[in-house]
């Protein structure tokens, strides 16, 4: 257990939905990350958000957005679903801001199906 | 564009042997490279690290070799257990970078 909880585990929505995934880093962690996994594709790095800022963007699509809340605790909203957002999302998180001084401890995911 | 490769999408490996799992990057920028590993239904977990200045890290049966002129880093797990089967990934980020680039994975199956 990485000490990172996701809610929910599985999503399954129709197109043109919108969809918010939780993540709750681990005690302590500052940043949390969120990675999509593809069919067949590595992680693709999403975005990272640091006591609250946003710190890093990745190849995050504009229909996509996230938060991290005071609790330290992040949602991504995820709107007006395509099929090809069908993926695995994962929420990681870290101590610092800087990913070659910390280890990132990633959640279980939450697999999003759309129909 | 993908900046970290990892070719070989399977292998198989009996138990008791070496498994090397390979790793290609592309950009010179990136000093620090990750070994994960990730069980069905589970995210990855972190396995080893090294650091850009180094060749070489060991943590127990786990040994990460980089070779930053060929831009190509390589996990070796000596002896391999069937509890070692899973998808590793290796990731890579600039010193500076705020997050992972990771290649695609390779499937680890160690047969009793």
């Amino acid at each position: 257990d990485s000490g990172v909880t996701q809610t929910p585990k599985h999503l399954i929505t129709a197109t043109g939905q919108r969809v918010t995934l939780r993540c709750s880093p681990r005690s302590g962690d500052l940043s949390v990350y969120w990675y999509q996994q593809s069919l067949d594709q590595g992680l693709q790095f999403l975005i990272q958000y640091y006591n609250g800022e946003e710190r890093a963007k990745g190849n995050i699509l504009e229909r996509f957005s996230a938060q991290q809340f005071p609790d330290l605790h992040s949602e991504l909203n995820l709107s007006s679903l395509e099929l090809g957002d069908s993926a695995l999302y994962f929420c990681a998180s870290s101590v610092g801001l800087h990913s070659s001084t910390d280890t990132q401890y990633f959640g279980p995911g939450t697999r999003l199906t759309v129909l | 564009d993908q900046q970290v490769k990892q070719n070989s999408p399977s292998l198989s490996v009996q138990e008791g042997r070496i498994s090397i799992l390979n790793c290609d990057y592309t950009n010179s920028m990136f000093d620090y490279f990750l070994w994960y590993k990730k069980y069905p239904a589970e995210g990855p977990t972190f396995l080893i690290s090294i650091s850009s200045i180094k060749d070489k890290n060991e943590d127990g049966r786990f040994t990460v070799f980089l070779n930053k002129s060929a831009k190509h880093l390589s996990l070796h797990i000596v002896p391999s257990q069937p509890g070692d089967s899973a998808v590793y990934f290796c990731a890579a980020t600039p010193y500076t970078g705020n997050q992972f680039y990771f290649g695609t994975g390779t499937s680890l199956t160690v047969i009793p």
